[in-house]
């Protein structure tokens, strides 16, 4: 059972225009959200995150929006640019088997940014 | 900061055999994490060490998954009687204990059992 679950498995967007990135979870218990950036043949990257307190986080041209009601979160990157073409993967911490800073991973968003 | 290291970066194995990979995390970091990847799907917890004591392996996926911390420095992770289920990337990741949003990646070690 997913308690992370990214439901769009790729995303193609022009470059210049906004990228929104989406991620519904199900577990009330994750305290912290993340987002990691993965080019081919590396690691995650950390990008951005967000405490469950909080409902918005800015960082330069990359924003994260919490909706705790809904249980969503979502990452707007603008403007997109090529370089930001990889792999999105929302993660988020808590309750979950994880360990104490132990990540769930959703299955991750292949953004795709076209010229 | 060299970042995190693990080797080897691909291995190709037999099923049956025993394979061990190591992980040499960032210097100063005290936490230790095993992830593992199979294709399209995200990042799957494995264990994680606090210094040289390992403080969840309950997400281990069988008795033949084990991983060490010996000095609390670098770890490594055996797979023994390989499987080709077990054919994954297999990520290690570091940080300071309480900075999850600092929470470094190696490239991984894609190991591939025939």
């Amino acid at each position: 059972d997913q308690q992370v679950k990214q439901n769009s498995p790729s995303l193609s967007v022009q470059e210049g225009r906004i990228s929104i990135l989406n991620c519904d979870y199900t577990n009330s218990m994750f305290d912290y959200f993340l987002w990691y950036k993965k080019y081919p043949a590396e690691g995650p990257t950390f990008l951005i995150s967000i405490s469950s307190i909080k409902d918005k986080n800015e960082d330069g041209r990359f924003t994260v929006f919490l909706n705790k009601s809904a249980k969503h979160l979502s990452l707007h990157i603008v403007p997109s640019q090529p370089g930001d073409s990889a792999v999105y993967f929302c993660a988020a911490r808590g309750d979950s088997g994880g360990g104490a800073d132990g990540l769930t991973f959703g299955k991750g968003t292949h953004l795709i940014i076209q010229p | 900061d060299t970042g995190v290291s693990q080797d080897p970066r691909h291995k190709i194995t037999k099923r049956g055999q025993n394979v061990t990979f190591r992980c040499d995390p960032i210097s100063e970091h005290n936490r230790l994490y095993w992830y593992r990847q199979t294709l399209g799907q995200g990042p799957e917890f494995l264990t994680y060490f606090q210094n040289e004591a390992q403080l969840e392996k309950s997400r281990l996926l069988s008795d033949r998954f084990s991983a060490e911390r010996p000095k609390g420095s670098f770890s490594t992770l055996e797979i023994q009687r390989t499987e080709q289920g077990d054919s994954a990337m297999y990520l290690c990741a570091s940080s300071r204990q309480g900075a999850v949003e600092k929470l470094f990646f190696g490239s991984g070690t894609q190991l591939s059992v025939l």
